[in-house]
């Protein structure tokens, strides 16, 4: 079965620094993989995605993330965080199925970023 | 302009009730879904729906009935409400064909 695993559940960072959460999937097919961002109260926003070309995808707000095929992984990057980027973040894999698409979600990474 | 709406925002009640969640898409997407966030934040797709028919049921207990009068909206109906059913469900919408989903705000239902 498809499967996403996000291996940090809580990350705590002070402003400025570097942010990197992992992903990593379990799909043997063709992939689009997403990040999502659940700010506070709020929902789910798309951060960014990639569907093919260039591994290296850029977002909103300044994240980015690489795709590495042989690796299964996605992984999340900021260079330097913002109180304001306190977030759950969902990284998610789209599956076809039958013609039809859903995503699945990894469970999430809780960030808390102190001024 | 709201791309996804959902009301209510918030739902309180008691167990063994039914009640329904509704959701609306202005986007002229053909394609909407359910999905379930619970306690734990781990979001699970429950429903899709494409031009108001099932294309996708995630083994939802049959208390849950989703409905699409058309294929702008997708209404979640749940029968029998059990604290289990306590969550944020989340409808989000796209187009056939395309892999972005666009999601509502959510609706937390507390079920006592």
């Amino acid at each position: 079965a498809q499967s996403v695993s996000q291996h940090n559940h809580h990350v705590i960072l002070s402003e400025a620094a570097s942010l990197e959460l992992g992903c990593n999937y379990s799909y043997g097919g063709t992939v689009n993989l997403f990040w999502y961002v659940q700010y506070p109260g709020q929902h789910l926003q798309l951060l960014l995605k990639y569907f093919s070309g260039d591994p290296l995808v850029k977002g909103i707000k300044g994240f980015e993330a690489e795709f590495i095929k042989s690796k299964f992984s996605f992984n999340l990057r900021k260079p330097s965080v913002q109180w304001s980027d306190t977030a759950e973040y969902f990284c998610a894999v789209n599956v076809m199925n039958t013609g039809f698409q859903k995503l699945v979600f990894g469970t999430g990474t809780r960030l808390l970023v102190s001024p | 302009d709201t791309a996804v709406s959902q009301t209510p925002k918030y739902l309180v009640t008691q167990m063994g009730n039914d009640k329904s969640i509704k959701c609306e898409q202005n986007l002229g997407h053909d394609t909407m879904y359910w999905y379930k966030q619970d306690s734990k934040k781990f979001l699970k797709i429950m429903f899709s729906y494409n031009n108001k028919e099932l294309i996708i049921n995630e083994t939802v207990p049959n208390r849950f009935s989703p409905k699409s009068p058309d294929k702008a909206h997708l209404n979640l109906h749940i029968n029998s409400l059990e604290l289990g059913d306590s969550a944020v469900y989340f409808c989000a919408s796209s187009q056939k064909g395309a892999v972005a989903q666009y999601f509502g705000p959510g609706t937390r239902l507390t079920v006592l």
